[in-house]
């Protein structure tokens, strides 16, 4: 079966430092991967997505970045954090683009202070 | 473009009362799917259900059934005999036009009160 992993959960970081979440998914290959961003008491934000490795679309211009270094594993990046980077990020694969039915990772709380 | 419409931002009931989250959307395209994901206190979101444009049939699974109307873009849910388990933030999706990117509405919070 199909799983999803993402890391950290809980991150705590001071504006201006850098950022790294990890996404990997294990059990399917050439997903496409998904990152949005839920503010407090917000909706789902659509950030990135990839169809295939080094394939990444952005859908909001933003301080973050995301790269696909290998088929499953999908990096959210900042160089400098910003405070209103702060939110709830959540990764999610799609096996069937055309439908689009989505599974999300545990999520990763990031604050900034 | 692709627009979900969730009005209720909160929502209180008494456990085993039946409850209806709303969800209308908007798309010019014939061909689109439709979602529900549950993200329970935890966080994660939950996918629920996938429903397809040309697909109007109305589906239950136990307490959960799910009403479908093109005529009116709407794909209401519907919990009978609410349980406390059944809080969490629901939202409604809507994927059309071969984006292959989701739309979600800003969420529906339910409190089920003991």
């Amino acid at each position: 079966s199909q799983t999803i992993h993402q890391w950290p959960a809980t991150l705590v970081q001071p504006v201006g430092s850098p950022l790294s979440l990890e996404c990997t998914v294990e059990g399917t290959s050439n997903p496409n991967l998904y990152w949005y961003r839920q503010a407090a008491g917000r909706g789902l934000q659509l950030l990135f997505y990839s169809i295939g490795i080094d394939q990444i679309s952005s859908e909001v211009p933003q301080n973050l970045s995301a790269s696909r270094p290998q088929d499953r594993q999908f990096i959210l990046s900042s160089k400098k954090l910003l405070l209103s980077d702060s939110g709830f990020y959540l990764c999610a694969w799609t096996g069937t683009p055309n439908t689009g039915e989505l599974f999300f990772g545990e999520g990763s709380r990031l604050t900034v202070l | 473009a692709q627009k979900v419409t969730q009005a209720q931002t909160e929502i209180s009931v008494v456990e085993k009362e039946d409850v209806t989250l709303d969800c209308v959307y908007e798309t010019r395209d014939t061909t689109y799917y439709l979602f529900w994901y549950k993200q329970p206190p935890s966080g994660e979101l939950v996918f629920l259900i996938r429903r397809n444009s040309f697909d109007e049939q109305n589906e239950i699974s136990g307490r959960y059934s799910w009403n479908f109307q093109k005529s009116t873009s709407s794909f209401n849910f519907t919990i009978t005999a609410s349980q406390v388990v059944d809080s969490a933030v629901y939202f409604c999706a809507l994927n059309s036009g071969g984006y292959q990117k989701v739309t979600f509405g800003t969420g529906t919070k339910l409190q089920v009160i003991p």
